[in-house]
């Protein structure tokens, strides 16, 4: 399987910050890697897809980049709404990995 | 407006079996993939299985012999039939409709699986 590791594990940031989350594979994955948001209690919800493509709906401060096995999400000017625990995972194989998640915290 | 609603779950003994079943509405349900992706108390998220509208399945690992998917598209209904259920297996169940090949674009609400004695 193809490992997936996200950095920090946890983020401390205040509203208004820009922050970044790095995901990294273990091997190539082309630019087949999604973006969830996930909120205490709920079910995670889509951001990004193909690496850097915006799921409509999502707000355009939330940014992604990167190919082959390094990889970044970027929350621009940080909401409270924003707050949460994030996902990478690699849709490059028949067996999709998830990262370990990083949580965004308020400082 | 698509919307996803699992049910299903509950306690079961380590041996046990269950059906999780999953109602989805809102779009053409037929010809999307449908998945079922699960997280453990406090920990990340673990794909299960997914199945496309011509039928065709896949399964982790760690579930494979075990759970079977199925779907019925006349009731726009996706089934996860959980036997021979391990303690690891304690998860809230999420299905979700697939975007892409083993991506997800929307979630269900999930449904608590508890395997204890």
């Amino acid at each position: 399987d193809i490992q997936m590791t996200q950095s920090p594990s946890t983020l401390s940031a205040s509203v208004g910050d820009t922050v970044t989350i790095t995901c990294r594979a273990s091997q190539s994955i082309s630019s087949w890697l999604a973006w969830y948001q996930q909120k205490p209690g709920k079910a995670p919800k889509f951001l990004i897809y193909d690496a850097s493509s915006l799921e409509s709906g999502v707000p355009s401060r939330f940014s992604g980049s990167g190919s082959g096995t390094e990889f970044t999400l970027t929350i621009s000017s940080l909401q409270p709404d924003d707050f949460a625990t994030y996902y990478c995972q690699q849709y490059n194989s028949y067996s999709p990995t998830f990262g370990q998640g990083t949580k965004v915290e308020i400082k | 407006e698509v919307h996803l609603l699992e049910s299903g779950g509950g306690l079961v003994q380590p041996g046990g079996s269950l059906r999780l079943s999953c109602a989805a509405s809102g779009f053409s349900f037929n010809i999307y993939a449908m998945s079922w992706v699960r997280q453990a108390p406090g920990k990340g998220l673990e794909w299960v299985s997914e199945i496309h509208g011509s039928g065709t399945i896949y399964y982790a690992d760690s579930v494979k012999g075990r759970f079977t998917i199925s779907r019925d598209n006349s009731k726009n209904t996706v089934y996860l039939q959980m036997n021979s259920l391990r303690a690891e297996d304690t998860a809230v169940y999420y299905c979700a409709k697939n975007i892409a090949v083993a991506a997800w674009d929307v979630w269900g609400q999930g449904t608590t699986v508890t395997v204890s004695s």
